[in-house]
């Protein structure tokens, strides 16, 4: 089974500085990988994703990931944080298994904090 | 476009009461999906359908109950609450299970 752990609950930047956040996966298949923002008493929205080809993918408001199959990992960078950004962040996997399930799966999330 | 509408938006229960919590999308969405956010815990499945009439447990189904009549429509079914169903809920809708995610605001529910 599909698991993903995001590495630190809370991380916490100064604005202007290099954000990253970690994700790491487990799948018996190839992974669909994405992140997705939450910003406070809101649902979640989509910031990237990989599915096949290029492994470096550019989204939405600065952020970027890799896909990097041999570590199983795809870690969330931006070079410049700004203090909209403070928010939950979550990583998450979607496979369809060779039995026919297929689910989204979601780490625990990281709170992104923004020091002026 | 209304997207992805769950009610209700807060629900207080007493412990042993059923309720449904109602979602709907108006994207022509295949595959829905249930998540409860707890602190600490991120997002855990519940149960998510691929389709009309096709229903699958997630990671934590017990104490919940689904059907998908309706691509439209894909309500979530609290059976007997108990305080340990005290969560935020979210129904989200995408094309695939591999494509974009859209998520409805959220259920905020209390069992005391």
């Amino acid at each position: 089974a599909q698991s993903v752990t995001q590495l630190g609950s809370h991380v916490s930047v100064s604005e202007g500085a290099l954000v990253l956040l970690r994700c790491n996966y487990s799948s018996s298949v190839p992974p669909y990988l994405f992140w997705y923002v939450q910003y406070p008493n809101q649902g979640l929205q989509l910031l990237l994703k990989y599915t096949t080809g290029a492994t470096l993918v550019k989204g939405i408001n600065g952020f970027e990931a890799e896909f990097k199959k041999s570590e199983t990992s795809f870690h969330l960078t931006k070079p410049s944080a700004h203090m909209s950004d403070a928010a939950e962040y979550f990583c998450a996997v979607s496979v369809i298994e060779r039995q026919g399930a297929q689910k989204l799966v979601f780490g625990q999330g990281t709170r992104l904090t923004i020091n002026p | 476009n209304a997207g992805v509408t769950q009610t209700p938006k807060f629900q207080v229960l007493k412990t042993g009461q059923s309720m449904t919590l109602q979602c709907a999308q108006d994207m022509n969405h295949e595959y829905m999906s249930w998540y409860r956010q707890d602190p600490g815990m991120g997002l855990r499945l519940i149960h998510y359908s691929v389709g009309a009439g096709i229903t699958d447990q997630g990671e934590v189904p017990n104490g919940y109950n689904v059907s998908r009549s309706t691509t439209e429509d894909f309500p979530l079914r609290l059976l007997s609450a108990a305080p340990s169903q005290t969560s935020v809920y979210f129904c989200a809708s995408s094309y695939r299970v591999f494509t974009e995610a859209f998520f409805g605001q959220g259920t905020r529910l209390t069992v005391v």
